[in-house]
């Protein structure tokens, strides 16, 4: 059982560069979440996907796109990469959105924009 | 909005000490409160919950009681072990507005034999 599976693992970006990160779930979850974790800040929502076909805007999501392509993907993408954003990027699904709820993790990209 | 407040890090005990991470958090309503600890490399998985006033979470030998008055969620472990060493982070779940977790800034836990 996979769990959550992000790729790529690390990227390396140039100033203006664009990417898509990619992140899917086989535990057929509603719910998937895109943070981004800074050292000292913790980690901050980007954008949020509560069911299929709906996304929300998170804490920091400017400079983000999201797609939520289908109940088990839901794609991150950088259209034009700046120094801000090199992070390192989680992908998160929960069965729903209940108070209750556990979040499931993938184990991260490192991205650097350089 | 809401908010968690985690004490600072890094945490340094030897092993068979005694642990305590402070977190306090800010929300409207009656939230949930989870912590989520992180290994070397890897994602963040649940340590342990609770979803309403008093309850305790427990897991591992870690606890964590939900103190409504105090507004603080505090993680204890009686004796902790090499293998405990990595991030710990407290979070809040609200049951208004929006519906995702909000993450303290994590406390790293450094445990020497």
């Amino acid at each position: 059982n996979a769990g959550v599976t992000q790729t790529p693992k690390f990227q390396v970006l140039k100033t203006g560069q664009s990417m898509t990160l990619q992140c899917a779930q086989d535990m057929n979850h509603n719910s998937m979440y895109w943070y981004r974790q800074d050292p000292g800040m913790g980690l901050r929502l980007i954008y949020y996907s509560a069911s299929e076909g709906t996304t929300d805007k998170g804490e920091v999501p400017n400079g983000y796109n999201v797609s939520r392509l289908n109940k088990r993907e839901f794609s991150l993408r950088l259209e034009s990469a700046a120094p801000s954003q090199t992070s390192v990027y989680f992908c998160a699904s929960s069965e729903g959105t209940a108070t209750n709820e556990k979040l499931f993790f993938g184990s991260g990209t490192q991205l650097s924009v350089l | 909005g809401n908010s968690v407040t985690q004490m600072e890090g890094p945490v340094t005990l030897s092993e068979e000490a005694f642990l305590t991470i402070n977190c306090t958090y800010t929300a409207t309503g009656y939230p949930s409160l989870f912590w989520y600890v992180q290994y070397p490399g890897e994602g963040l998985q649940l340590l342990l919950k609770a979803t309403k006033a008093d309850d305790k979470g427990s897991n591992k030998g870690f606890e964590a009681t939900y103190r409504k008055e105090t507004t603080s969620f505090h993680l204890e472990k009686g004796s902790v072990q090499v293998s405990d060493s990595a991030v710990y982070f407290c979070a809040l779940k609200a049951n208004t507005g929006r519906r995702a977790l909000t993450f303290g800034s994590g406390t790293r836990l450094q445990v020497q034999p």
